[in-house]
């Protein structure tokens, strides 16, 4: 089984709902990393969270680590046509090592 | 899904030196993607690598530092040339495929620069 579990594999929604997406470890996050990934493009660096507990946002989405720093969710509020793509999270499994473990992905497609 | 190997997985190199890492992948594609991850900062897209054409590269990063060759669909090499400390940071390719656009990622190449 995967070390880093993200749900769901893919998602439908529609505009102006809210979503919300899961990663989940079953060992102790140094960090974690949300990403987005456009058709075509290379990933784009969205949030990074270290602290257990420790909540970011940046215009419409907001990401969560947990206190156990095992899970890690991101929620996008009021979607919007330019929110769709895939998103990727990455985890330190390793504090120093800098080993990266990655996620399957999730593919968010928003109906008008 | 995809396969990748990287070569060297880490290495060690002085200062001023240039080092080549190697990207193998087990399928033929499109697109490749070489990043850049800094110790406890996130992964940093260098560049695309397209087969048959010149690598695009982000803001930042220029072909001289990073010369990138595409010979075929499965095969990439990115160069890190006249190192310095700063450039010490795991390398990975990646590329994009699959039915769900899934991101593939190499094991990565740790480089540290002394």
């Amino acid at each position: 089984s995967q070390e880093l579990e993200q749900s769901p594999q893919s998602l439908i929604v529609q505009e102006g709902k809210n979503l919300t997406i899961n990663c989940t470890s079953s060992k102790t996050l140094y960090g974690l990393y949300w990403y987005k990934q456009k058709y075509g493009e290379g990933l784009i660096f969205l949030m990074m969270l270290q602290k257990g507990g420790e909540e970011k946002s940046h215009e419409k989405i907001t990401a969560k680590l947990d206190e156990k720093k095992q899970q890690s969710s991101l929620h996008i509020t009021a979607s919007q046509p330019s929110h769709a793509g895939i998103y990727l999270c990455g985890a330190d499994m390793s504090y120093s090592n800098y080993q990266l473990i990655w996620g399957a992905g999730t593919k968010l497609i928003i109906k008008p | 899904s995809a396969v990748i190997s990287q070569k060297p997985s880490r290495d060690i190199c002085q200062r001023g030196t240039s080092l080549t890492i190697q990207c193998q992948v087990d399928s033929q594609v499109t697109m490749m993607f070489w990043y850049r991850q800094q110790p406890g900062q996130s992964l940093t897209l260098i560049a695309t690598a397209n087969q048959g054409s010149e690598a695009t590269y982000e803001s930042g990063f220029v072909i001289d530092k990073f010369p990138i060759s595409r010979p075929n669909l499965t095969f990439s090499t990115l160069t890190v040339s006249n190192m310095s400390p700063e450039d010490s940071s795991i390398y990975l390719c990646s590329l994009t495929g699959g039915v769900k656009d899934t991101q593939y990622f190499g094991p990565g190449t740790r480089l540290t620069v002394l």
